[in-house]
Parts: structure tokens; C-alpha cells; sequence
């Protein structure tokens, strides 16, 4: 069965300082993973997704993701955070019935 | 554009009560899912639809029912709430997968807060 990992429940850093998440998983076959974030009281967000080609994936509002198969890992990355990245963001793999495990997440905090 | 529509937003009930959340897409898409969060434990799965008037299980399907009747609308059910069930509920929609559409992120509704006392 496929799953991700999320190593860390929190984050921290200051604002304009690069920001890193995350995340290893685990599958059989081909790799299909997101990023989602979560801000207070709402739903997930889409930020971005690796299919195949290009290990570096750049998805919405300057985040980024570098997919590494020798190391299982996809770790989100911004260059430089902002407050407002201030979330919970999910890691997530989809499986070959198309449904998708989470991982547990983890809480961003940017500090002014 | 609506997106992804969860009601109601805030519920609390007592223990063995029943409720039904209610999801709507108006996006045209043919699989929609339930999850529960809860602290710590990220998002879990507990039923699913692949189209209209099919359900299936996930990974935490006991005490839920579910039904697809119309393809816009999703809707989850518990029969004797159990305050185990208390925790935040998700509506997702997908496209189909139909040429890319298996690789398409899911869409989520805002999430049904409910509390059993």
C-alpha cells in the first residue's frame, strides 16, 4: 500500500528565508504525489503536483517541489517565505484506484 | 463559481442522534469523497463515489453511510452519532479519468465542523 511521511509537525522560520517541507513516501509502481496547504477554517488548497518528467515542479503562489526517486522524497520548497505562508500543508500520494493518502501534516509558522 | 459546497458548516449533537452532511459540486465531476481530519492524524477516507449511484469504502467506513443519487451531490450520513465521529468533515471532487483526468488534483469543500456530546 502506497503512504507519505511528513517528519516534522511544525516549521519555523523567519520571513524571507527559504522554507523547506518535507515529505517521503512509499509505493508500488510509479509515484504520484501533491501538495495541498490548509489555511484556518478552510478547505485544502492545491499548490502543486509531480507526474512524471522535470524532478523540480513549480506550482502556485512561488512554491516549489523537488521530487527525488533514489531518496523516496518530495519536499516542497519556497525561496523565500512569506507571513502569509503561515499554514498546515499535506503531503499526499494517489494510488492506482486513484484515491489519495494524506500525511499528517505539517504547521508552517512565519515569523515577521 | 462555486467549487465545492459543505452544509451544514457547524453541527453538535448528542450521542445516538443522526445527521446527514450534504455535499454539491457544480463542476461536473464524477468522483467525490468524504474525509474526516483530526488532529495529528491528517486526512482519512471513509467512503467514495466513481459516478452516479456508485459508493465504495474507505479507510475508515464503519458508522457512515453514504449515497450518490445525483451527480452533483454526495451525501454522508450517520446513523447513531458516536462521539468517536466527532471531528472535521471534507467533501472532495474529481474529474474522471478520462485523458488527463486521473492526474487531476481533487477539489475540497470548507469542511463540516461537528461535535457529539
Amino acid at each position: 500500500a502506497q503512504s507519505v511521511a511528513q517528519p516534522e509537525d511544525q516549521v519555523n522560520v523567519a520571513e524571507g528565508n527559504p522554507l523547506t517541507v518535507k515529505c517521503t513516501y512509499s509505493v508500488s509502481g510509479n509515484p504520484y504525489l501533491f501538495w495541498y496547504v490548509q489555511y484556518p477554517n478552510r478547505g485544502l488548497q492545491f499548490l502543486l503536483k509531480y507526474i512524471t518528467g522535470d524532478n523540480l515542479v513549480k506550482g502556485s503562489y512561488g512554491f516549489e517541489a523537488e521530487f527525488n526517486k533514489s531518496q523516496t522524497s518530495f519536499h516542497l520548497k519556497k525561496p523565500s517565505a512569506l507571513v502569509s505562508d503561515s499554514a498546515l500543508y499535506f503531503c499526499a500520494v494517489r494510488d492506482m484506484n486513484y484515491k489519495l493518502s494524506f500525511g499528517a501534516g505539517t504547521t508552517v509558522t512565519v515569523r515577521a | 463559481n462555486a467549487g465545492v459546497t459543505q452544509t451544514p458548516k457547524f453541527r453538535v449533537l448528542k450521542t445516538g442522534q443522526s445527521m446527514t452532511l450534504l455535499c454539491a459540486q457544480d463542476m461536473n465531476h464524477e468522483y467525490m469523497y468524504w474525509y474526516r481530519q483530526d488532529p495529528g492524524m491528517g486526512l482519512r477516507l471513509i467512503h467514495y463515489s466513481v459516478g452516479e449511484g456508485t459508493t465504495a469504502k474507505g479507510e475508515v467506513p464503519d458508522g457512515y453511510n453514504v449515497s450518490r443519487l445525483k451527480k452533483q451531490n454526495f451525501l454522508l450520513g450517520l446513523e447513531s452519532a458516536a462521539p468517536s465521529q466527532t471531528s472535521v468533515y471534507f467533501c472532495a471532487s474529481r474529474i474522471g479519468r478520462g485523458g488527463q483526468g486521473s492526474n487531476q488534483p481533487q477539489h475540497f469543500g470548507d469542511g463540516t465542523r461537528l461535535s457529539i456530546l
